[in-house]
């Protein structure tokens, strides 16, 4: 069975202080590993998408890395406007998505 | 180029009501899938779709129908509704990245 685990669940930052969020997973024939942001209220956002170990992707003051057991979400020198929840889901051949429980950030000014 | 569009946002329902939710998506996806989310559970899988004419389960269908009589549209349906059914409900389409809708959020009582 699919597993993905995130920590912490909730992550205080202060302004500029970075930080990392991390995802474990247990997948069979993983097709893709993603991030997505998700604001209160509303729908996940999509992030990135890492395929294979070592891999990296980075946008703005994020980014993501893949090892074959886990993932890191890296934030460099967050804003409040960062604060959010950050989902990490695994994709097997069948294209259904497995989520972790997500991790809630705040950032504060 | 909306997306994945939802309707209704929010509702509230009496035991034992029925209704259908809306979902629609313009990317032309032949995957999409319906989850519900819970504070502190995580994304749950209700039912997909891979295709127009084509449903099937996900982990959490109990209580739930679906159909997909066209590519674009992919209505969930609520026929007794139950407190246990009060969450918010995503849509998500997926032609290689899985896109969110922005919700609807239910309330049974």
């Amino acid at each position: 069975e699919d597993q993905v685990t995130q920590s912490p669940e909730a992550l205080r930052l202060q302004e500029g202080e970075s930080s990392s969020l991390n995802c474990s997973y247990t997948v069979s024939g993983l097709r893709g590993l993603f991030w997505y942001r998700q604001d209160p209220g509303k729908g996940p956002e999509f992030l990135f998408t890492l395929y294979s170990a070592g891999e990296e992707k980075e946008k703005e003051r994020l980014k993501a890395t893949l090892t074959k057991k886990e993932s890191f979400l890296h934030i460099t020198a967050p804003k409040p406007e960062d604060s959010a929840t950050y989902l990490c889901a695994v994709k097997r051949a069948n294209s259904k998505l497995t989520f972790g429980k997500g991790i809630t950030l705040s950032v504060r000014p | 180029n909306a997306g994945v569009t939802q309707t209704p946002k929010f509702r509230i329902l009496k035991i034992g009501q029925s209704m259908t939710l809306q979902c629609t998506q313009d990317m032309n996806h032949n995957y999409m899938y319906w989850y519900r989310q819970d504070p502190g559970m995580g994304l749950k899988l209700i039912y997909y779709s891979v295709g127009a004419g084509i449903t099937d389960k996900g982990e959490v269908p109990n209580g739930y129908n679906v159909s997909r009589s066209t590519t674009e549209d992919f209505p969930l349906r609520l026929e007794l509704a139950a407190p246990s059914q009060t969450s918010v409900y995503f849509c998500a389409s997926d032609g290689d990245t899985q896109y969110f809708g922005p919700g609807t959020r239910l309330t049974v009582l």
